[in-house]
């Protein structure tokens, strides 16, 4: 089946980077973008940006610019994003997921997550 | 930026209907597609394109879009449909194409 699993928790502190894998099996990973969505406890989704894993051509939310960087791996099946320059309020849990569609897209399925905490 | 609106809470009883809004400028102009998510687990996709349903999702969860307003029906309403559920749409004149909404607590009384 078609499944997105990712890296283990990490603790970082202020003004660290962190890199999160995404390792993609069941399906031919260079035909379906890759998109990352964070969370914060309580809180609700945000969009981070999207990786086609073809050509590794990428788009990053605004809010993100000049410090997200979404890569991958193509010979493992493996998608990373990295975020640099770590605030406290970076603590959340980062998903990926993969697209699907055509004139419209949806996130389906997504990774199990993986907590990011942002601490001194 | 588009903004996509959710009432925070919903309460049903079960075996009763809930129904939750996403309301957007002229959103029914868009495709919508909705999450569930459970506490301490990654979001699922319960219907996309406003109202079909992926396979394995039952036929309890379905969606209509028109207008301003997106509604997502849960009929028959389980105790393990309690969950937050998100909308979200594909907006292709947005710099940030991917719009989620707020979120709408279920709680299944």
């Amino acid at each position: 089946q078609v499944q997105l699993v990712q890296s283990g928790a990490e603790v970082k502190k202020p003004g660290a980077s962190v890199k999160v894998s995404c390792k993609a099996s069941g399906y031919t990973f260079t035909s379906y973008e890759i998109n990352w969505v964070r969370q914060a406890t309580g809180q609700g989704l945000e969009w981070m940006g999207w990786m086609n894993p073809n050509s590794g051509n990428t788009g990053y939310a605004q809010k993100f610019q000049g410090r997200v960087t979404m890569t991958r791996n193509p010979s493992i099946s493996t998608a990373y994003m990295e975020l640099s320059s770590l605030r406290s309020d970076d603590t959340a849990v980062y998903y990926c997921a993969r697209v699907s569609g055509t004139a419209s897209f949806w996130f389906d399925p997504w990774g199990q997550g993986t907590l990011v905490t942002v601490s001194s | 930026s588009y903004v996509l609106t959710q009432p925070p809470s919903v309460s049903v009883a079960p075996g009763q209907t809930a129904r939750i809004t996403c309301g957007g400028n002229n959103i029914g102009s868009k495709s919508v597609h909705w999450y569930q998510q459970k506490p301490g687990q990654a979001p699922v996709l319960v219907v996309y394109d406003d109202s079909d349903r992926p396979s394995g999702i039952p036929e309890r969860f379905s969606g209509s879009n028109s207008g301003n307003t997106a509604t997502l029906t849960i009929s028959r309403v389980e105790a393990g449909d309690e969950a937050d559920y998100y909308c979200q749409v594909w907006d292709s004149s947005s710099d940030d194409p991917y719009v989620f909404g707020t979120g709408t607590k279920v709680t299944v009384l």
